[in-house]
């Protein structure tokens, strides 16, 4: 079964600190994606990356950055973390062969509060 | 730009009623429509996919068919347990060089014994 694991279940953190959400995924997928999920907003992509060292913007990666500098990690970083970055963070990973129809294969979430 | 648009929820049934929970979409082009679950406390999961018009996708008593007349891809099960109690997101992949999913805003369904 494909694992996807987050480092933190819950973390809380001070308005600008910078924080550091770790993702990690041990099935050799080339794709990998961080989304916010917000209560009647469903799910938005910040950032994906389909290769080591490769990134997109999803559609609201301000405030957000992201690092990829081994296939199975993707890192989520706030420069300065906001209150209105107060959210659920969750990781995704998928092969790319499948094409559109492929599976993505979710982490358990990092649920995120910004005092 | 494509949406996904789903019913509000929640959704409260007793042990063994017919579920539906409806799922439209407007989108251009021939997307994937997808159905992901969210138990409490987890992640989201592939509950059911499908890939063209008049798939129908199922898994664990659950279905959707892919109309695309109707453009839509409602979830279906004939009798619920208590176990089904879950978050239900409607989704469909865009191609922008990527797979973007874009997703509704989800279900909520609550079963009660």
């Amino acid at each position: 079964d494909v694992k996807v694991t987050q480092s933190s279940r819950y973390l809380v953190k001070r308005t600008g600190e910078k924080v550091f959400l770790e993702c990690v995924q041990d099935m050799d997928h080339e794709n990998m994606f961080w989304y916010r999920q917000d209560p009647g907003l469903g799910l938005r992509l910040i950032y994906f990356s389909y290769d080591v060292k490769m990134k997109e913007k999803g559609d609201i990666p301000e405030g957000y950055s992201v690092s990829r500098e081994k296939k199975e990690r993707f890192s989520l970083i706030l420069e300065s973390a906001s209150t209105n970055q107060t959210s659920m963070y969750l990781c995704a990973s998928s092969q790319t062969s499948g094409g559109l129809s492929e599976t993505q294969y979710f982490g358990p979430g990092t649920r995120l509060l910004v005092l | 730009g494509n949406s996904v648009t789903q019913m509000e929820g929640p959704v409260t049934l007793s042990e063994e009623a017919f579920l539906t929970i409806n799922c439209t979409y407007t989108a251009t082009g021939y997307p994937s429509l997808f159905w992901y679950v969210q138990y409490p406390g987890e992640g989201l999961q592939l509950l059911l996919k499908a890939t063209k018009a008049d798939d129908k996708g199922s898994n664990k008593g659950f279905e959707a068919t892919y109309r695309k007349e109707t453009t839509s891809f409602h979830l279906e099960k004939g009798s619920v347990q208590v176990s089904d109690s879950a978050v239900y997101f409607c989704a469909l992949s865009e191609d922008t060089g990527f797979q973007k999913l874009v997703f509704g805003t989800g279900t909520r369904l609550l079963v009660s014994p």
